[in-house]
């Protein structure tokens, strides 16, 4: 099993919908957990953290559910700008060193 | 300053050649990371560098050696270097190491080894 495990999709989303998507995490003891997007060729930038009480930031919100295991991001009103890559991030190391990424979720907003 | 910046953007190497890449930022912080991304996969870690010391190697081949001069800079020197090393090279970097903080990445070094 994955440390990190994304749906790889693409998910081919209508402009203005609603997209949902979830990655699970092996690691019970992870504490911290991101979302990054990562647009073709270019470098992942973090959209947000994920909070135990669930936050939201604009059109985007993010989910944890410790007891089974997996984060979400739900995309509310999509742009075509959303189109992206969106990887999910675990801090799995005991001293909070290290990141691991998933595979990454591919979203595809079209007109 | 909310940038991390890498050069050179692209670098193209034979497996005889020396060649340094090099990572920059003036946030204060004070944890940086070396990256490797191939196409279509996740970034995978290689050297985690905190307080300037090194703090994790994930077991990568000795033909990658980070160094980290002070708390601005962050390199990696490459020496006889194969074909499947030709990758994305990301550098990043956090406050600290921790877990509640999030990475600044950097636009990464476009590798091709020849």
């Amino acid at each position: 099993r994955k440390e990190v495990e994304q749906d790889p999709g693409p998910f081919n989303v209508p402009e203005g919908a609603t997209v949902a998507f979830n990655c699970t995490y092996s690691n019970s003891a992870s504490q911290s957990f991101f979302w990054y997007r990562q647009d073709c060729r270019k470098e992942p930038k973090l959209l947000m953290s994920v909070y135990s009480s669930g936050n939201e930031d604009g059109r985007f919100t993010a989910q944890l559910n410790r007891a089974s295991q997996y984060i979400s991001l739900l995309i509310r009103d999509s742009k075509l700008s959303d189109s992206a890559t969106y990887l999910c991030v675990v801090n799995m190391d005991a001293a909070g060193n290290k990141l691991t990424f998933g595979g990454g979720t591919r979203v595809l907003v079209k007109p | 300053d909310t940038e991390v910046t890498q050069t050179p953007k692209h670098l193209v190497m034979g497996m005889t050649n020396k060649k340094s890449l090099k990572c920059e930022q003036h946030m204060g912080h004070r944890a940086m990371y070396w990256y490797k991304q191939k196409a279509k996969k996740p970034p995978e870690l290689m050297f985690v560098y905190s307080y300037e010391k090194l703090s994790i190697n994930e077991s990568v081949p000795s033909r990658f050696s980070p160094e980290c001069p002070n708390s601005s800079l962050l390199n990696l020197h490459l020496h006889a270097l194969q074909p499947e090393d030709s990758a994305l090279y990301l550098c990043a970097s956090s406050q600290q190491t921790g877990y509640e903080y999030g990475y600044t990445f950097g636009s990464g070094t476009r590798l091709t080894v020849v």
